[in-house]
């Protein structure tokens, strides 16, 4: 089976200050990961994707993640965090051996003016 | 594009009754997901189509919950009876359900809000 860590419940940053959001994982074969976001009572909305290749993706709004095989991690980073970047981040991995998309806890990100 | 469409968004039950949740996929999207998310946790997998045909649903407390897609476009999902534990948020999502496979991203539609009391 498959799982995804996000150690971190809330993670607090001023506005313009570099944002970071950790996210380790474990599969059996090759990892599909994905980072999404939640606004308060709205679905889930894509950010980006690592499939293969480069290991920093870009995605929306600013963000990128970087991949590390060997520390199985896919960490979310944003270098100047907005207030409106405040809401919850999901991680999520998928693997042909268990097929299901598995999503991690969540981390809850808050950004101060 | 139009994205996922859900409905109701709110609905609130005595434990017991039967409730039912309705789901529009994007537009060409073959493959269609329903989720369960509780409170503080990330979503779950309930059941997975792909067209009118279920792909996964291992997960599905079948028991109580059941869902279709008779035409493989929309979707319900149905929980008859419901119990206390099933308050959470039912999350549709879509994909293209190509060549893609694992790797396709799914879109969510914003969820519908079940409260069980």
């Amino acid at each position: 089976a498959q799982s995804v860590a996000q150690p971190e419940d809330q993670v607090n940053v001023a506005e313009g200050n570099p944002l970071t959001v950790k996210c380790t994982y474990s599969v059996s074969g090759n990892p599909y990961l994905f980072w999404y976001v939640q606004y308060p009572n709205r679905g889930l909305q894509f950010l980006l994707k690592y499939i293969t290749g480069d290991n920093l993706v870009k995605g929306s709004y600013g963000f990128e993640a970087e991949f590390n095989k060997s520390q199985t991690s896919f960490h979310l980073k944003k270098p100047s965090a907005l207030v409106s970047d405040s809401a919850l981040y999901f991680c999520a991995v998928r693997d042909e051996s268990w097929g299901k998309l598995q999503f991690g806890a969540g981390t809850q990100v808050v950004v101060t003016p | 594009e139009a994205g996922v469409a859900q409905s109701p968004r709110y609905k609130i039950i005595e434990k017991r009754q039967s409730v039912a949740f309705w789901c529009n996929p994007i537009s060409g999207h073959a493959t269609l997901y329903w989720y369960q998310q509780i409170l503080g946790q990330g979503p779950k997998l309930l059941i997975q189509f792909q067209n009118n045909g279920v792909v996964d649903d291992s997960q599905l407390p079948k028991d109580r919950f059941s869902a279709e897609r008779l035409k493989g476009v929309d979707s319900t999902l149905k929980i008859q009876p419901a119990k206390l534990e099933d308050s959470a948020v039912y999350l549709c999502a879509s994909s293209l359900g190509g060549t893609g496979g694992f790797q396709e991203t799914q879109y969510f539609g914003p969820g519908t809000r079940l409260l069980v009391l």
